[in-house]
């Protein structure tokens, strides 16, 4: 598609609910980044995959947080027994190439509300 | 850890006026990207510096990089209130994750 895409846009569940939100990258696009973004601040990484491999999931927060890749495009962040202090803007990047240049496009987030 | 950090936090800027951000990063990095967010949008791909003087301009903006600083910096010129939105750097380190600056919102005021 013409840029990363998420759905949905807006999430508000009850807490100790499950919560899947969905990235979908630029097409071709090789690299694809989760990030959580708080209110005022800037966003913060969360894991990230080449292809369907997971690189590096140092910045999920707790085993409630997982994602996956299975075919190499569309990507699944999930958490489970979603707490309050999960309530976040959860945005999802791409990136062409993994390496050196690495410029990340994002996506238009998914707003989730824990009750 | 890798932090960045991005001064002034906030700034009111005066239309015709130039300006500055300054982003400081704590280690060795010679990749740094500029994004912008308008309130309630995502973040906005603005330049990517990948090594040490790199500079690049895109009308009234200008962004640096002294790697040996560790210090970038984004050049506001003649600010105009198309420019109001908040400005974020970015870092990588070894790893491809971004870390991000705590964000500059800028307020340009007639």
């Amino acid at each position: 598609g013409a840029g990363v895409s998420q759905s949905p846009r807006y999430k508000v569940t009850k807490r100790g609910q499950d919560v899947a939100l969905r990235c979908d990258p630029i097409s071709g696009h090789v690299s694809l980044y989760w990030y959580r973004q708080a209110l005022g601040q800037g966003p913060e990484f969360l894991t990230y995959f080449n292809y369907e491999a997971q690189q590096d999931k140092s910045g999920l927060p707790n085993d409630r947080f997982s994602a996956e890749r299975p075919e190499g495009s569309i990507s699944t962040l999930t958490i489970q027994r979603t707490e309050q202090r999960d309530s976040a803007m959860y945005r999802c990047a791409s990136s062409k190439v993994p390496g050196f240049y690495n410029e990340q496009f994002f996506g238009p987030g998914t707003r989730l509300t824990v009750l | 850890e890798l932090k960045v950090e991005q001064n002034p936090l906030f700034l009111s800027m005066q239309e015709g006026k130039n300006y500055t951000i300054y982003c400081n990063y704590s280690t060795t990095s010679d990749r740094l990207y500029w994004y912008r967010q308008d309130p309630g949008k995502s973040l906005e791909s603005l330049f990517v510096l990948l090594s040490n003087g790199a500079v690049k301009q895109e009308g009234r903006l200008m962004a640096s990089l002294d790697t040996k600083a560790r210090l970038s910096t984004l050049h506001i010129t003649a600010a105009v209130h198309d420019l109001s939105a908040t400005y974020f750097c970015a870092v990588t380190g070894t790893a491809s994750k971004l870390t991000f600056g705590t964000g500059t919102r800028l307020q340009v005021t007639l």
